[in-house]
């Protein structure tokens, strides 16, 4: 089962950009890089994706270098309604997921 | 419509009683998915279903007992639960196949055994 590996927490303040990096050392060569946000007692939201460079939503930004053994999430002008559980999990062939801890994500005013 | 619906949003049962956790999709996904979330704890994982077939079980004990009756819909049958049990229940949905699976997650059912 792969796996993903995230910084279990992060402070920033209102306004800041905030990048939160994830390792995935066994990412399948066909696989995308999900990038999901929880608030507390309520389902996960998918937020962005991708597969290599860069992509960009009207939420955040993902950047994924070539060799695609990371990714970084990147929230612009944070406000203290991003403060949330990020999680990057990956998918497997048997689409078995696995969230593993996330990061919490504080944002202070 | 990328919605994912989930009912009921609160349960409370006692430990001899039989409910059942509903879900539905209309995103044409042919992968659904049950979850429990116990508080600051990730979702873990219980079951899959693919084209409407069982194909993971994450070793769930038997009180917890899915159903896909067709490809939109999937419930979980509760019976005879510990108060160990009660968690957030989240469903969720995706494509069968290919390689950007993103998943669409219901609002959960709190569930409370007592």
């Amino acid at each position: 089962l792969a796996k993903t590996t995230q910084p279990i927490s992060m402070d920033s303040y209102e306004g800041q950009e905030v990048n939160i990096t994830c390792s995935h050392n066994n990412i399948a060569t066909n696989d995308y890089i999900t990038w999901y946000q929880q608030f507390p007692s309520q389902g996960p939201r998918f937020i962005i994706q991708g597969y290599k460079t860069k992509v960009t939503n009207e939420v955040a930004s993902l950047f994924i270098p070539a060799d695609r053994k990371s990714s970084t999430l990147s929230l612009p002008r944070v406000s203290l309604s991003d403060t949330a559980v990020y999680y990057c999990p990956p998918p497997d062939n048997f689409n078995k997921f696995y969230f593993g801890s996330g990061t919490k994500l504080n944002v202070k005013p | 419509d990328t919605e994912v619906t989930q009912t009921p949003k609160h349960l409370v049962m006692g430990m001899t009683n039989k409910k059942s956790l509903k879900c539905e999709q209309h995103m044409g996904h042919r992968a659904m998915y049950w979850y429990k979330q116990k508080a600051k704890k990730p979702p873990e994982l219980m079951f899959v279903y693919s084209y409407e077939k069982l194909s993971i079980n994450e070793s769930v004990p038997s009180r917890f007992s899915p159903e896909c009756p067709n490809s939109s819909l999937l419930n979980l049958h509760l019976h005879a639960l510990q108060p160990e049990d009660s968690a957030l229940y989240l469903c969720a949905s995706s494509q069968a196949e290919g390689s950007s699976r993103e998943q669409y997650f219901g609002p959960g059912t709190r569930l409370t055994v007592t």
